[in-house]
C-alpha cells in the first residue's frame, strides 16, 4: 500500500533539546510538505521541499530545519530556538504543482516536558 | 491576495439530515480549490477537488461541493449525514502559479447527533 508514514506517533521534548520528526513516502512523489497544527486553528506551513536538495521555508520556520537528501524522505527537527513546540505535526506529500491535491500522514503529536 | 474563509467553526446536525459546511475564497488567478476531512489525531483526508472542470464536483462518502465563482463559494454538501461524519473538515485553496500557494481554511467542526 502506498502512502506515508510519520514516526513516533508521540515525542515528548526536555528544554533545549532538539528533536527530529520522521516522515517517508513510497508514492513517488516529488513535492513534501511540513505543517503544524494547534487546537481550533487551520494547518500552518512549516516547510516545504519541491525536488530532492532543495527545501522553501513556509509560514513559520523559525526554531525548525529540514534536509531533502533521498526522494522519500523530509526529515524536520524542532530546535530549541522554538520556543513553543507543542502541537501536532503533519507531513505530506503531492505530485509537483500547487495544485495538486496533497496526501498526509497520521501526524506526530510533540509534547514538553 | 489568496484567502480562504470557513465560515462555521462549528456544525451541529442529526443523522439523516443534509450537512452544509460553507467556504468562501478569494483569489487572484484560477484557482484550485480541495476539501479535506481530518478525524481526530488523524491527517487529512482529500474528499474532493475542483480543478475548473465541471463545477459541481463529487467526491467520497456521499459528499459534493459546488464552484459558484460569482459568489466565490466552494461548499461542501451531503444529502443525509451519518454519524461516521463526525470530524472536522478543511476548505483548501490553491493557485496555479509557480512556486508553492496553498491556504488552509481553519476548519469547521462537524458533529452528528444519534
Amino acid at each position: 500500500d502506498g502512502g506515508i508514514t510519520q514516526s513516533p506517533k508521540y515525542l515528548f521534548r526536555k528544554e533545549g533539546q532538539n528533536v527530529t520528526l520522521s516522515c517517508e513516502q513510497n508514492l513517488n512523489h516529488d513535492a513534501m510538505y511540513w505543517y503544524r497544527q494547534d487546537p481550533g486553528q487551520g494547518l500552518r506551513l512549516i516547510y516545504y521541499s519541491q525536488i530532492v536538495n532543495d527545501f522553501q521555508k513556509g509560514d513559520i520556520a523559525e526554531g525548525y530545519s529540514v534536509s531533502r537528501e533521498k526522494k522519500e524522505s523530509f526529515p524536520l527537527t524542532v530546535t530549541s530556538a522554538q520556543k513553543n513546540p507543542t502541537a501536532f505535526y503533519l507531513c505530506a506529500s503531492s505530485s509537483r504543482g500547487s495544485y495538486q491535491p496533497q496526501h498526509f500522514g497520521d501526524g506526530t503529536r510533540l509534547s514538553i516536558l | 491576495a489568496q484567502s480562504v474563509t470557513q465560515l462555521d467553526s462549528h456544525v451541529s446536525v442529526s443523522e439523516g439530515t443534509p450537512v452544509l459546511l460553507r467556504c468562501n475564497y478569494s483569489s487572484s488567478y484560477s484557482p484550485s480549490l480541495f476539501w479535506y476531512v481530518q478525524h481526530p489525531n488523524k491527517g487529512l483526508q482529500l474528499l474532493l477537488k475542483y480543478t475548473s472542470a465541471a463545477t459541481l464536483v463529487k467526491g467520497i462518502n456521499g459528499f459534493e461541493a459546488e464552484f459558484k465563482k460569482s459568489e466565490t463559494s466552494f461548499h461542501l454538501t451531503k444529502p443525509s449525514a451519518h454519524m461516521s461524519d463526525a470530524a472536522e473538515y478543511f476548505c483548501v485553496v490553491s493557485e496555479r502559479t509557480g512556486g508553492f500557494k496553498t491556504i488552509f481554511g481553519a476548519g469547521t467542526r462537524l458533529f452528528v447527533k444519534a
